[in-house]
Formats: structure tokens, sequence, C-alpha cells
């Protein structure tokens, strides 16, 4: 089955304590994105990658890290997660810029 | 910068009624736009995606239609039923930042029994 597979889905964590959430698709798709979701914001994007090695900034990328080493994966790193992390964080991926977007399931993360 | 609008916030039917769900948006620059439907505690499933040289695309009871020049879109659900009740949230996809996303915020809608 065609799908982008995030995991963990619910995440509680304490300040400063550094975390990875892991995407990865088997679609041999290009591009993959971060987004993350908040009440009365939206989604907004983190981070994306074009392709292997090729990542970018989104419009809030401020306390992320991403990294591209194979096409299928793309993990979000918190060096050094706050309480404004806090939020719903989604994974996404696409053939190309013609082409539609696959999500992932989502992941809560918590930072206390 | 490109922003995206979705009226109205929140929209509760009646089963079987007809409705449309409007999306604005301010650049006409776009390569292509995309409705998704988000349940509760889930990720976003893709609806209908028009490109920017279409005018509109169907599937099933769904239709969304595209007018690049006053930056709109309306998806159109036909005959609702309790299994549509989730938000529907719009987005387009503009030149530039990897394929980009831009989302509106939502149209959280309830078919009621």
């Amino acid at each position: 089955e065609a799908q982008v597979t995030q995991n963990p889905r619910y995440l509680i964590t304490v300040t400063g304590k550094k975390l990875t959430v892991t995407c990865s698709q088997n679609m041999n798709h290009e591009y993959m994105s971060w987004y993350r979701q908040d009440p009365g914001l939206g989604l907004r994007q983190i981070y994306y990658s074009m392709n292997v090695e090729v990542t970018d900034k989104g419009d809030v990328p401020e306390g992320y890290k991403v990294s591209r080493k194979e096409k299928r994966n793309f993990p979000l790193i918190l060096e050094s997660p706050s309480p404004n992390q806090t939020s719903l964080y989604f994974c996404a991926s696409s053939p190309g810029t013609t082409r539609s977007y696959t999500f992932g399931s989502g992941t809560r993360l918590t930072v206390v | 910068k490109q922003e995206v609008t979705q009226i109205p916030a929140a929209l509760s039917v009646p089963e079987g009624e007809n409705l449309v769900l409007n999306c604005s948006f301010t650049d006409s620059a776009i390569y292509n736009l995309q409705w998704f439907r988000q349940d509760p505690g889930k990720g976003l499933t893709s609806l209908l995606l028009i490109q920017s040289s279409q005018r509109e695309q169907t599937s099933g009871r769904l239709n969304a239609s595209l007018d690049k020049s006053s930056g709109r879109s309306t998806l159109y659900i036909a005959a609702s039923q309790p299994g549509d009740s989730a938000t529907y949230l719009c987005a387009v996809t503009v030149p530039g930042g990897g394929n980009k996303l831009t989302f509106g915020t939502g149209t959280q809608l309830k078919v009621e029994l």
C-alpha cells in the first residue's frame, strides 16, 4: 500500500530533551515536507526536501533540523524542544509540482 | 505573500442536503489547488486536485471548481451524509519553496441525521 509512515503517533517529552520524529514513504517521491498544525494558525511548512541531500527552510524552521540521506526517509529533529513546539506534526510527500500530496497520519507532540 | 481563506469556518446541515464550501486565495500564480479532508485525530486525505489550467474536477459526489483569475475555488458536496462530517481544507501550491502547500484554516462540516 502506498503510504507515508510517521512515528511515533504520540509523544510527551520534557524541555531540552532531543527527539526525532521519523517519516518514511514507499512511493519513490522526490518531494517531502514537514508541516505543523496549530489551532487558529492552520498548517505551516517547517522544512522541505526536493531530493536526496537537498533540503531547505519553510515558513517556521526555527528550532528544527532535517536530513535527507535516503530518498524514502525524511526525519524531523528537535535538538532542544521547548513548550512552543507542542503541536500536531505532519510529514507529506509528492512526486512533483503538479501532483497531489500524500500525508502521514500525524504525530502529536507535547513538550512540558 | 499568498493567503488562503475558507468561509464558513463551521457548517451544520441536515443529511441529504447539497452544500458548497468556499476557498479564496490572494495570488493567482499557483500550480494547482488541492482539497483535503481531515478527520479528528487523523491525517489529511486528498480529495481532489485541480491544476491551474483546469476549471473543475469531479470524484463521486464531490465537485471542485477553480477560477484562478478571481482567486476562488468551491467544493460542492452532493447529497451529504453523516460520514461526510470532517474538516475540509483547501491548499494551493505556489512556485518556489519546494512545492509548498499554503493552507486555509478549514471548514468544519457536520452532517446531522
